[in-house]
């Protein structure tokens, strides 16, 4: 039982570069997120897909792109890397019920360092 | 500023005492869960609540959601070290949900 796969896990960056983090889940949910968690932040929303097709910015979409390539995969993009952008990420998936009553399920996070 | 305020941001507390965490908002959400997180994982579902006024218990922990679907609260008894970790609230809106700012439990034995 995958659930929820991210790749990499561990990358590092030199300010100006770019790259992809890749997300994946097997349990054909609809919705679809992308966090970012740094010390004393919790989790903070950077883009969500509530259904294949669709994607919407959420608190802290600046520096991001994304794209719902079909039901099971999510991919986050860092066109330009800034040391601001140093965190620990984390790509969800949910069934995507209304209201928002579902569980999250998460991968187990890339971490990215931006030098 | 983060729509959900967690308080204390870090419990360091010895086994057997009892604790409650506060989760704070000033919007209202359609279900607030709470969340736990080991060092190097993602977090895991602890419980849902989604009634104003909503109690529920899982063993040792109590949920509580408040009348207004503004606030939250885990209470946890005889806390054990196998309790400590990173909780999470996160409030329910239409497709998305926001965490809290998180509180780092520490039980000692």
């Amino acid at each position: 039982n995958a659930g929820v796969t991210q790749t990499p896990k561990f990358q590092v960056l030199k300010t100006g570069q770019s790259m992809t983090l890749q997300c994946a889940q097997d349990m054909n949910h609809n919705s679809m997120y992308w966090y970012r968690q740094d010390p004393g932040m919790g989790l903070r929303l950077i883009y969500y897909s509530a259904s294949e097709g669709t994607t919407d910015k959420g608190e802290v979409p600046n520096g991001y792109n994304v794209s719902r390539l079909n039901k099971r995969e999510f991919s986050l993009r860092l066109e330009s890397a800034a040391p601001s952008q140093t965190s620990v990420y984390f790509c969800a998936s949910s069934e995507g019920t209304v209201p928002n009553t579902g569980e999250l399920f998460f991968g187990e996070g890339s971490r990215l360092t931006v030098l | 500023t983060q729509l959900l305020e967690q308080s204390p941001q870090f419990l360091s507390i010895q086994e057997g005492e009892n604790l409650t965490v506060y989760c704070n908002s000033s919007s209202v959400f359609s279900s607030l869960q709470w969340y736990r997180q080991e060092p190097g994982e993602g977090p895991v579902l602890l419980v849902t609540v989604v009634t104003g006024g909503e109690v529920k218990k899982l063993k040792r922990l109590t949920f509580q959601f408040g009348d207004a679907r503004k606030d939250s609260s885990l209470h946890i008894t005889a806390a054990q070290p196998g309790d400590t970790g990173l909780y999470l609230c996160a409030g329910g809106r239409t497709y998305k949900y926001i965490f809290g700012t998180g509180t780092r439990l520490k039980v000692l034995a």
